[in-house]
């Protein structure tokens, strides 16, 4: 019954590893998100995805590499860890033009040692 | 560009005490306007909208009025409950921006019994 799930809910690694997260939503919705929120709870949009294609890419380091492969379905994958990365990950989806109610997951918090 | 200020936290309250979190924002056209919570360990859940001017938004006791005049969307709820310790968000949404929710900073509420 979850409409957005994320997997892992945790995650532990080292600097230098690379690791993924992932993202399932039962919604219907044709976009999808990946946001970051550090220590002080501000949160920043890191992609977005309208039916598997790429609407907003922000700053952010090309070690993230997100990936739709279809759209119920948003995949983070990032490479050679860094310290600053450690922060919780959300997931979101909405219908695109859905007047801004956008549904969230409960979270990845990844911590990088 | 556009902009979403909040006032900045924590707001501590003891129980049923009247609660205001200001928000202000800045932007083109005619936005729509959200406050989202986000409870202790969890993702963001809308809490309220409003979709034009002078439109009030109202859930879980909790309500913001749409002032184009001020460019506030103020929140308030007359009673507050310790379960209402969250942080809140301020976001708006225009659709020149290709549809992307723009963030406060977020402001934390605690509530004392």
């Amino acid at each position: 019954d979850t409409a957005v799930s994320q997997t892992p809910k945790y995650l532990v690694t080292q600097m230098g590893n690379d690791k993924s997260i992932k993202c399932e939503q039962n919604l219907g919705h044709d976009t999808m998100y990946w946001y970051k929120q550090d220590s002080k709870k501000f949160l920043k949009i890191m992609f977005s995805y309208n039916n598997k294609e790429l609407i907003i890419n922000e700053t952010v380091p090309n070690r993230f590499s997100p990936k739709s492969p279809d759209k119920a379905h948003l995949n983070l994958h990032i490479n050679s860890l860094e310290l600053g990365d450690s922060a919780v990950y959300f997931c979101a989806s909405s219908n695109r033009g859905g007047l801004g109610e956008q549904y969230f997951g409960p979270g990845t918090r990844l911590t990088v040692t | 560009g556009d902009s979403v200020t909040q006032m900045e936290g924590p707001v501590t309250l003891s129980e049923e005490a009247f609660l205001t979190i200001n928000c202000t924002y800045t932007a083109t056209g005619y936005p729509s306007l959200f406050w989202y919570v986000q409870y202790p360990g969890e993702g963001l859940q809308l809490l309220l909208k409003a979709t034009k001017a002078d439109d009030k938004g109202s859930n879980k006791g909790f309500e913001a009025t749409y002032r184009k005049e001020t460019t506030s969307f103020h929140l308030e709820k007359g009673s507050v409950q310790v379960s209402d310790s969250a942080v809140y968000f301020c976001a708006l949404l225009n659709g020149d921006s290709n549809y992307q929710l723009i963030w406060g900073a977020g402001t934390k509420l605690i509530i004392k019994p």
